[in-house]
């Protein structure tokens, strides 16, 4: 299967501060990312998407950057807030397949 | 703002019991899904179908089973409940078949097997 990961499972930040949740996917073939956010008791909810004709998309308070020279995505999120503590998780699908990989998961905890 | 509602938030039942899951989605999407989400393993595909009686088997289909007599609607079928599929179930749904636009989720259905 495919294997999407992040690189550290726990982030604690200041608020105010700007977080940095990274993500490595493995699928050369993969075209389409998406990051989540994930609150207690809660769905994954839908924070932002980036194609691999891009390299940096922004919405707001957070930007994607992809790299795929080295297969790597990152979400940055600007300011954070007490209300961003969640777990954050990315995906990776394609124009040709119909399902996505999910990575684990990173727990951001945004200390007031 | 697209809607994804599973009847229960949690669930309890007994081993050996049938156990059905419900899912409804309001944006007339062709693409459904069930997961399930256990802690350091992140979402893993069950089953998906991308249309009205449509289904194919994810990565760990075996136990379970599903339903799609309707478009808006997508179950998920516990033959035979065990307490290793004690779990949480997610739904999802997408407008296209292909995995190249976001897929919008429930809030999840936490299930006990006893």
């Amino acid at each position: 299967g495919e294997s999407v990961g992040l690189h550290l499972p726990t982030l604690s930040v200041q608020e105010g501060d700007n977080s940095i949740i990274n993500c490595a996917y493995s699928n050369s073939a993969s075209d389409y990312f998406i990051w989540y956010k994930q609150e207690s008791g809660k769905g994954p909810q839908f924070i932002i998407d980036i194609r691999s004709n891009m390299d940096k998309r922004q919405g707001q308070r957070v930007t994607v950057l992809l790299n795929k020279t080295v297969k790597h995505l990152s979400l940055q999120i600007a300011a954070t807030q007490p209300g961003d503590s969640a777990v954050y998780f990315c995906a990776e699908g394609s124009n040709t397949g119909n399902q996505f990989y999910f990575g684990t998961g990173t727990s951001l905890t945004v200390i007031p | 703002d697209v809607k994804v509602t599973q009847s229960s938030r949690y669930l309890v039942k007994r081993t050996g019991e049938k156990v059905f899951l419900e899912c409804v989605q309001d944006m007339d999407h062709e693409n459904m899904f069930w997961y399930r989400q256990d802690p350091g393993l992140g979402l893993r595909l069950i089953y998906f179908s991308y249309d009205v009686k449509m289904k194919e088997k994810g990565d760990i289909p075996e136990g379970y089973s599903v339903s799609r007599e309707k478009k808006e609607r997508f179950s998920l079928i516990l033959e035979s409940a065990s307490t290793n599929q004690t779990s949480m179930y997610l739904c999802a749904s997408s407008l296209y078949r292909f995995s190249n636009q976001p897929q919008h989720f429930g809030d999840g259905t936490r299930l006990s097997i006893l």
